[in-house]
């Protein structure tokens, strides 16, 4: 089956830094989302993005499907941006199925 | 709003002891689907459906049951909880084939 691994499995940050978070997979998909899951377990999603590149306030994304590698970016980090990020991949196939990342742990300190 | 409502959002029950945990959207999404949370192991289907009267089995259904009598309903059902039900569960919606899924709050499940 498809592999969707994240890089890096952790990471600290100082409130104000900037960051990018990586997302690749091993197979053609037909949709990739990225979510954070914030400390109280809610995944909110932060963006539908099976291509091209998006922006949301602080945060934006790139897909670059070609490339099977997607990235998030996080300018500015306030503490509410802790929490896991995951990125999750539609496959092709009968199930309609999201196949999740092995996330990105973050933590900003003030 | 458009929103995915999960119902309970905390659950301790014993074992043995049947229970639902309902999930309603209002997006009109034909897919419904369910995920299990656990450390190490990450997001799990369990069920899914792709409009009404149609389920099916995801990669982890032993011990649940789910119908799909609706188009905006879709309820997981534990017969008989284990303690290895414990867990943060989630439900989801989609379009089929437009646009990314929406997941709800996600209900943490601990049986006894």
């Amino acid at each position: 089956g498809i592999q969707v691994e994240q890089s890096p499995p952790d990471l600290i940050l100082q409130e104000g830094a900037n960051s990018t978070l990586r997302c690749n997979f091993s197979d053609s998909v037909n949709n990739l989302q990225w979510f954070h899951q914030n400390p109280w377990g809610q995944l909110i999603n932060l963006f539908y993005i099976p291509s091209g590149t998006k922006q949301n306030g602080r945060l934006s994304a790139t897909t670059v499907a070609t490339e099977r590698y997607s990235l998030l970016y996080i300018s500015s980090s306030q503490t509410t941006d802790s929490g896991v990020y995951f990125c999750a991949v539609l496959y092709g196939g009968a199930t309609n199925k999201l196949i999740f990342g092995t996330g990105t742990l973050l933590a900003v300190q003030p | 709003e458009a929103q995915v409502t999960q119902n309970p959002r905390y659950l301790i029950t014993v074992t043995g002891k049947k229970l639902t945990v309902t999930c309603s959207q209002n997006m009109n999404h034909e897919y419904m689907s369910w995920y299990r949370q656990d450390p190490g192991l990450g997001l799990r289907q369990i069920y899914y459906s792709m409009n009404v009267e149609v389920t099916d089995k995801g990669d982890v259904p032993e011990g649940y049951k789910v119908s799909r009598k609706e188009k905006r309903n879709f309820p997981l059902i534990l017969e008989s909880p284990s303690p290895n039900q414990t867990s943060l569960y989630f439900c989801a919606s989609s379009s089929l084939g437009l646009g990314g899924y929406t997941f709800g709050s996600g209900t943490r499940l601990t049986v006894v």
